[in-house]
């Protein structure tokens, strides 16, 4: 069964710190990897999308980690702001063949809250 | 250019009403997905249209459940006899075309059944 599973389930720090977000699949063949934003009541929002050739992927203070033998990502961010608060999605695209064959599996998302 | 346009941004229904939700993609995208977020939960694919052709619907309840995406017009998703378990988020997301790695997401529709 493809499933993503995603650590940790909420996270508090404090703004200008560091925090590193996991994301753990089994969804197999891999097409890709993305990491999404949402804001409590907003449509998500890409971050970035990870092929499996990419291991690093940098958007702004954002840098994403694929590896894909041992089927684990990570967001990192840097320099926390207030506005970072929101719930992080790793997703997980299935490779199949033909129409109709282009799944996601959605995490449940890891809770981030920033305070001053 | 506009985003994903969803409407309505909330719904409120009464057991056994029918809830209709519009998804308009973004310009040039012909490929639509649907998909529903319970509170603490990821989101569940439904249903992936191109224009006027369900391609996949095997996320979506068999009964009650149907949506469509004309060749004119939004795409809609629509319940009906709804009930309370139907209580979600659902958000449309578009694509130019399929497997093009990027998905680009509506904010919403809030349905809540009393």
């Amino acid at each position: 069964k493809n499933q993503v599973e995603q650590s940790p389930q909420s996270l508090i720090i404090l703004e200008g710190k560091n925090c590193t977000l996991q994301c753990n699949y089994t969804v197999s063949p891999f097409s890709n990897l993305r990491w999404y934003k949402q804001d409590t009541g907003r449509g998500p929002v890409s971050l970035t999308i990870m092929t499996f050739s990419e291991n690093t992927k940098s958007n702004g203070r954002y840098t994403a980690t694929l590896d894909a033998d041992t089927k684990q990502s990570s967001l990192h961010i840097t320099a926390s702001q207030l506005s970072d608060s929101a719930s992080y999605i790793c997703v997980v695209t299935q490779h199949g063949s033909g129409a109709g064959s282009y799944q996601l599996t959605f995490g449940k998302g890891t809770k981030l809250s920033v305070i001053p | 250019n506009a985003g994903v346009m969803q409407n309505p941004r909330h719904l409120v229904r009464r057991r056994g009403q029918e809830a209709r939700l519009r998804c308009s993609p973004m310009k040039g995208h012909s490929h639509v997905y649907w998909y529903r977020q319970l509170p603490e939960e990821g989101l569940k694919f439904m249903v992936y249209l191109q224009k006027e052709n369900i391609i996949d619907e095997s996320g979506m309840p068999k009964e009650r459940f149907s949506a469509e995406f004309p060749k004119e017009g939004p795409s809609i998703l629509r319940i009906q006899q709804v009930v309370r378990g139907d209580s979600a988020a659902y958000f449309c997301a578009s694509s130019p075309s399929q497997g093009s790695g990027e998905l680009f997401f509506g904010e919403g529709s809030r349905l809540t059944v009393l």
